[in-house]
């Protein structure tokens, strides 16, 4: 039972372009959406997070779009590089409880 | 910097063999959190502790697979009678409770059973 659906599974972008990756959750107890890089062979490492009270967070190139009503947030990369190329995950949870992950989105940006 | 310490990284084992992984979380870190990822997925939760307690189990978690958390240090993960199936990498996961939710990963144990 999948509860946070992650697409696409795969994006191309090129150096300097933008990456938009999409979620969505069933599950309204969610208070807590993070979203994680993951390199190969590495375990997955915290890029950013947000809470439903705010509509969106910046962290430098990285962006997290929240919109509470239609149950969806999106992580945007701006100015994309060749080392940005990885797998980003999207996850949820509730309270403080276990994370619920996407199923990744590979991306690869092109030089 | 200690961050979360997974060992071995890599284990190949024989089918209905056993095996065992051990998690060194951040210190003082007081939840400890197994996961399982296999190639193209997400990862997936198994069981997680709040000190030696085991709070909460998976239905992934089968009874050929254990975990412990004696005096809520380190975590062991054992798997019974392994089968292709559980050829996965096995993440360990640790947090710190009423620092916000960041869940720091460690890099991860390797399982192949041929």
């Amino acid at each position: 039972q999948q509860q946070v659906k992650q697409s696409p599974q795969s994006l191309i972008v090129q150096k300097g372009g933008i990456s938009i990756i999409n979620c969505a959750y069933e599950n309204t107890a969610f208070d807590y959406f993070p979203w994680y890089q993951q390199f190969p062979g590495k375990g997955p490492a915290l890029l950013i997070a947000i809470r439903p009270d705010v509509s969106e967070k910046k962290e430098g190139r990285f962006t997290i779009s929240f919109n509470k009503s239609a149950k969806q947030f999106s992580l945007h990369i701006m100015d994309s590089q060749p080392g940005d190329s990885a797998t980003y995950f999207c996850a949820a949870s509730s309270y403080g409880n276990k994370l619920v992950f996407g199923a990744g989105t590979i991306l690869r940006v092109k030089s | 910097d200690t961050g979360v310490s997974q060992n071995p990284r890599h284990k190949i084992t024989k089918r209905g063999q056993n095996v065992t992984f051990r998690c060194d979380p951040i210190s003082e870190h007081n939840r400890l959190y197994w996961y399982r990822q296999t190639l193209g997925q997400g990862p997936e939760f198994l069981t997680y502790f709040q000190n030696e307690a085991q709070l909460e189990k998976s239905r992934l978690l089968s009874d050929r697979f254990s975990a412990e958390r004696p005096k809520g240090s380190f975590s062991t993960l054992e798997i019974q009678r392994t089968e292709q199936g559980d050829s996965a990498m096995y993440l360990c996961a640790s947090r710190l409770d009423f620092s916000g939710n960041t869940i720091y990963f460690g890099e991860g144990s390797w399982l192949t059973v041929v």
